[in-house]
């Protein structure tokens, strides 16, 4: 079974400029979670989608982030425009869905350095 | 606010021993307990969780409890190995699939 592939593994970007994330979830899985990780620090959930609808963006800085899961399967994730502190590793995870095993499969995770 | 945390940054232990992590919350009602590990470079990875209305689960060489009078889980690497070595995370599971992570604890093992 294919796991969660994101794409790139990583990105170097000046502050102001826009970076896109992209991920493709394990087939089947209809939840996906956008995660940012900053150095030293647990994952922290940005955006929860349930096939193509936002189950939760609370902690997404709607003013330079986006996300969007259009067919429910892929999702890509946008920053525009950067700033230093969005320095971290972007991770993509999905799980089966509230019915089913709870445990989320991650990615690689996509490491963005903004310069 | 809502809150968990991993009572320690860094835990070092001896090969052979039991290494036992904390994980504490505060204004959450998990359905579930889960805990993953994360290597360097690489994504989390699931290893176990526990019901809220289990006391105790065991995997292999992992143990974990679950107290949720305390809002508190302990994990429990026994005969631990350098192989063990990593940052381990604890995560809530509410309602609707919703995961969010403390901060972690990273292990390490020596020989």
């Amino acid at each position: 079974e294919a796991g969660v592939a994101q794409s790139p593994r990583y990105k170097i970007i000046e502050k102001r400029q826009s970076v896109a994330f992209w991920c493709n979830p394990i087939s089947g899985h209809a939840t996906l979670y956008w995660y940012q990780q900053i150095l030293g620090q647990g994952p922290k959930l940005l955006i929860q989608f349930q096939n193509n609808g936002v189950v939760d963006d609370s902690q997404l800085p709607k003013d330079r982030f986006s996300a969007e899961r259009l067919k429910g399967v892929d999702s890509t994730l946008k920053i525009q425009p950067a700033k230093l502190e969005d320095s971290a590793v972007y991770l993509c995870a999905s799980s089966v869905g509230p019915l089913g095993p709870t445990e989320a499969f991650f990615g690689q995770g996509t490491r963005l350095t903004v310069v | 606010s809502q809150k968990i945390e991993q009572n320690s940054e860094a835990l070092n232990i001896q090969e052979g021993k039991t290494a036992t992590l904390t994980c504490n919350y505060t204004n959450y009602s998990p359905a579930y307990l889960q805990w993953y590990r994360q290597d360097p470079g690489r994504g989390p990875v699931f290893l176990l969780l526990i019901r809220e209305n289990e006391k105790e689960k065991r995997k292999e060489r992992l143990k974990v409890t679950f107290d949720t009078t305390l809002k508190q889980s302990l994990f429990h690497i026994t005969a631990s190995q350098p192989a063990d070595s990593a940052t381990y995370l604890c995560a809530l599971y509410s309602s609707a699939s919703k995961i969010i992570f403390g901060s972690g604890t990273r292990l390490s093992i020596r020989p």
